[in-house]
């Protein structure tokens, strides 16, 4: 079975600091990876997504994330944050031919002025 | 732009009785999923539907949790009896027919009802 694991569960950062947030997931097939933000009791959004293609995904918002197919990893990445981009973010996995998403425990991103 | 649609979007509710909440999902979306998120948690797949059908219930207490979509469009999740644990947010989420065409499409997710559980 696939898993996700979000290595960090808080990430304070300053305003127009870069940030990195972190996913690693174990699989022994394909994989279909994605990011998703949730604001405080709101549903989720889809910030990007990885299906096949360039290992470089560019998001909505200015977040990129790059696969990493030997390291299994899909990192999230902005180069400046805004105050704005305080919020949870959850990094989740499909099993190429199948539709049920495994998320992460997610990465709570605190931007401080 | 069309919306996953929710209600309550909040619930309180004592031990032992019974809720239910209601989802609406965006039009011509012919597969349905619940979610269930936990606070410090991501989301954790409860039920998925196709059309009027149940095809993954794998994760769902079926003692006490039931769901259905009778016409193939709106949903019902329903808890009988809540207890304690079972406080936490239920996301809704919809998406075209999955993997029509080998291919995968996004899930749209509603808002949320937050249940508390006293």
């Amino acid at each position: 079975a696939q898993s996700v694991t979000q290595l960090d569960s808080q990430v304070p950062v300053f305003e127009e600091a870069p940030v990195e947030l972190r996913c690693n997931y174990s699989s022994s097939v394909s994989v279909y990876l994605f990011w998703y933000v949730q604001y405080p009791n709101q549903g989720l959004q889809l910030l990007l997504k990885y299906l096949s293609g360039s290992t470089l995904v560019k998001g909505i918002n200015g977040f990129e994330a790059e696969f990493n197919k030997s390291q299994t990893s899909f990192h999230l990445r902005k180069p400046s944050v805004h105050i704005s981009d305080t919020a949870e973010y959850f990094c989740a996995v499909i099993l190429s031919g199948y539709s049920t998403l495994t998320f992460g425990k997610g990465t709570m991103l605190l931007v401080s002025p | 732009e069309a919306e996953v649609a929710q209600s309550p979007r909040y619930k309180i509710t004592e031990k032992s009785q019974a809720v239910a909440f209601w989802c609406d999902p965006i039009s011509g979306h012919a597969t349905l999923y619940w979610y269930r998120q936990i606070l410090g948690q991501g989301p954790e797949l409860l039920v998925q539907f196709q059309d009027e059908s149940v095809v993954d219930d794998s994760q769902l207490p079926k003692d006490r949790f039931s769901a259905e979509r009778l016409k193939g469009v709106d949903s019902t999740l329903k808890i009988q009896p809540a207890e304690l644990g079972d406080s936490a947010m239920y996301l809704c989420a919809s998406s075209l027919r999955a993997l029509a065409g080998g291919s995968y499409n996004e899930q749209f997710f509603g808002p949320g009802t937050r249940l508390t559980v006293l």
